[in-house]
């Protein structure tokens, strides 16, 4: 099973600011690398797969990048509704699994 | 618009039996697979399992193997997830998510859209 790592496990900044999450696979999954947004009292939403392709209607903002093993999700300018929980997702093998989240915070 | 929406809320003693369904809309079945996934309360996201809408092929998750059966009707374009033998750490939101590619990309697919989640407390 492929283990994936995020971090940091929280992340505390300001609107307008930019972030880094960060994804770490235990082998590689090639370019096989989604990201969700999850907001309190909903399920997740699609925004990056395969690295780096923004799923419909995500904002420009959103910048999915790596290879391998070491991925990231850049969001730059963050808007009010950014502020979230974010999980990354591999689709390299069976079974399919997830890291284990990171939160973007109001500092 | 592509839309999955699942049965309601439920509450399950231990070693009860679970169905919860997940009825999609707004696309043609048979094309994407459906995956089910759930969080338990305040924790990450579990992959259960993943069911074809083609030919009933699955893949589960170890974690649960030989407790969980994943079906779908293509008659009314719905998927089902059982889980038996309740315990109480399957106390968790559940959720059905489309196989994002389809199969033009394969089994092995991101997750989009999601339903709108099951809450399954099982307690006694």
């Amino acid at each position: 099973e492929i283990v994936l790592t995020q971090s940091p496990a929280t992340l505390s900044l300001s609107p307008g600011e930019g972030a880094t999450l960060s994804c770490r696979a235990s082998q590689s999954v090639g370019n096989y690398l989604a990201w969700y947004q999850q907001k309190p009292g909903q399920g997740p939403r699609l925004l990056i797969y395969d690295v780096s392709k923004r799923a419909t209607g995500i904002p420009a903002r959103f910048l999915g990048s790596g290879s391998g093993t070491d991925f990231t999700l850049t969001i730059s300018n963050l808007e009010p509704e950014d502020f979230a929980v974010y999980y990354c997702q591999h689709r390299s093998n069976w079974p399919l699994t997830f890291g284990g989240g990171t939160k973007v915070e109001i500092k | 618009q592509v839309q999955l929406l699942q049965s309601g809320a439920e509450v399950k003693k231990p070693g009860a039996s679970l169905k919860v369904s997940c009825k999609a809309s707004g696309y043609t079945f048979t094309n994407y697979g459906i995956n089910w996934v759930r969080q338990a309360p305040g924790q990450g996201l579990e992959w259960l399992g993943w069911a074809s809408t083609y030919n009933g092929n699955t893949n589960y998750a170890q974690k649960v193997q030989g407790r969980l059966t994943m079906t779908t009707d293509t008659s009314t374009d719905t998927a089902y997830l059982e889980l038996t033998s309740l315990r109480s750490d399957d106390t968790a939101v559940y959720y059905c998510a489309r196989g994002g590619g389809g199969i033009w990309f394969g089994e092995l697919s991101w997750f989009d859209p999601w339903g709108q989640g099951t809450l399954v407390i099982v307690s006694s």
